[in-house]
C-alpha cells in the first residue's frame, strides 16, 4: 500500500538555526496537509495545498515558517530561526481532494530544539 | 470555528471487552464529515471509521462502530471485543463539506488495553 513518505524521522537543531522537512504525499493525491503536533495533544492544521496553491495557512507562524509545493507533488516545509517552542512532531498528510476523503499520514518528523 | 471536545484523557479496558470513547463538536452547519483516527506509540496515525453527517445509519468497520447523534453533536466510538494491538490514542475529528475544508483534531484520549 502506498504511503506517504517524510524526512527526516528525527531532528535536533540549537535555537535560532534553520530547519527543514520533506513530504512526498501517494500519487494522485491532491490536498498535502501540515500538522504540527505536541506530544500527547491532537494535530494542528499549519497549512493546505490544494495542488501547489495554498487554501490554508491561517495557523502558520509566517514570520518564521514557510511551505512550498512548487509541483504540486512533494512539499517542504521550513522553519527559521527555530525556536524551543517549535519542538513537536510535524506530520504531514495527503488525500484525495474532497471533504470526504480520509487523510493518509506519514510517520512524522520529530523536532527537538535545544 | 468548529471545535471537538474529548473530554476524557484516559481510558482502559480490559482486553475481550467493550469500551466507548466520546466526542462532542459543535457546529452550526448541517454538512459535515466525523473521523476517528488511531495513532498507536511511535506508530503513524491511521483511519478508523468515517461518519458522514447526511447519513442516519452509524457507521460500523469490523469491531469498530459509531453512535452518530446529530441534534446532541455527539459522536462517540465503541470498540468491541478489545485487543492488545487497540492501545493508542484516539483522535475524533471533524470536516465541514466546504471546498478546501479542514480537518479539526479532538486532544485526543489515550486507550490502554489490560491483558
Amino acid at each position: 500500500e502506498a504511503e506517504v513518505a517524510q524526512s527526516p524521522r528525527y531532528k535536533i537543531t540549537e535555537k535560532s538555526q534553520a530547519v527543514a522537512f520533506w513530504c512526498d504525499p501517494i500519487s494522485g493525491h491532491a490536498t498535502l496537509y501540515w500538522y504540527r503536533q505536541i506530544l500527547g495533544q491532537g494535530p494542528e492544521l499549519l497549512v493546505q495545498f490544494q495542488d501547489e496553491s495554498v487554501v490554508d495557512d491561517s495557523q502558520l507562524p509566517k514570520d518564521r515558517f514557510s511551505a512550498e509545493r512548487l509541483k504540486g507533488v512533494d512539499s517542504t516545509l521550513k522553519i527559521q530561526p527555530a525556536e524551543l517552542g517549535d519542538s513537536a512532531m510535524y506530520l504531514c498528510a495527503s488525500s484525495f481532494a474532497g471533504a470526504g476523503s480520509p487523510l493518509h499520514f506519514g510517520n512524522g518528523t520529530r523536532l527537538t530544539v535545544t | 470555528a468548529q471545535t471537538v471536545t474529548q473530554s476524557q484523557p484516559e481510558m482502559s479496558v480490559q482486553e475481550a471487552e467493550t469500551v466507548t470513547l466520546s466526542c462532542t463538536y459543535d457546529t452550526s452547519e448541517s454538512d459535515y464529515y466525523l473521523f476517528w483516527y488511531k495513532q498507536p506509540p511511535s506508530r503513524q496515525m491511521i483511519l478508523v471509521i468515517r461518519q458522514e453527517a447526511y447519513k442516519q445509519q452509524n457507521a460500523t468497520e469490523n469491531r469498530f462502530s459509531v453512535n452518530f447523534q446529530k441534534a446532541a453533536k455527539s459522536f462517540s466510538l465503541k470498540i468491541s471485543d478489545s485487543q492488545l494491538g487497540d492501545a493508542a490514542m484516539y483522535f475524533c475529528a471533524y470536516r465541514s463539506s466546504g471546498a478546501n475544508s479542514k480537518l479539526t483534531f479532538g486532544k485526543g484520549i489515550t486507550l490502554s488495553v489490560r491483558p
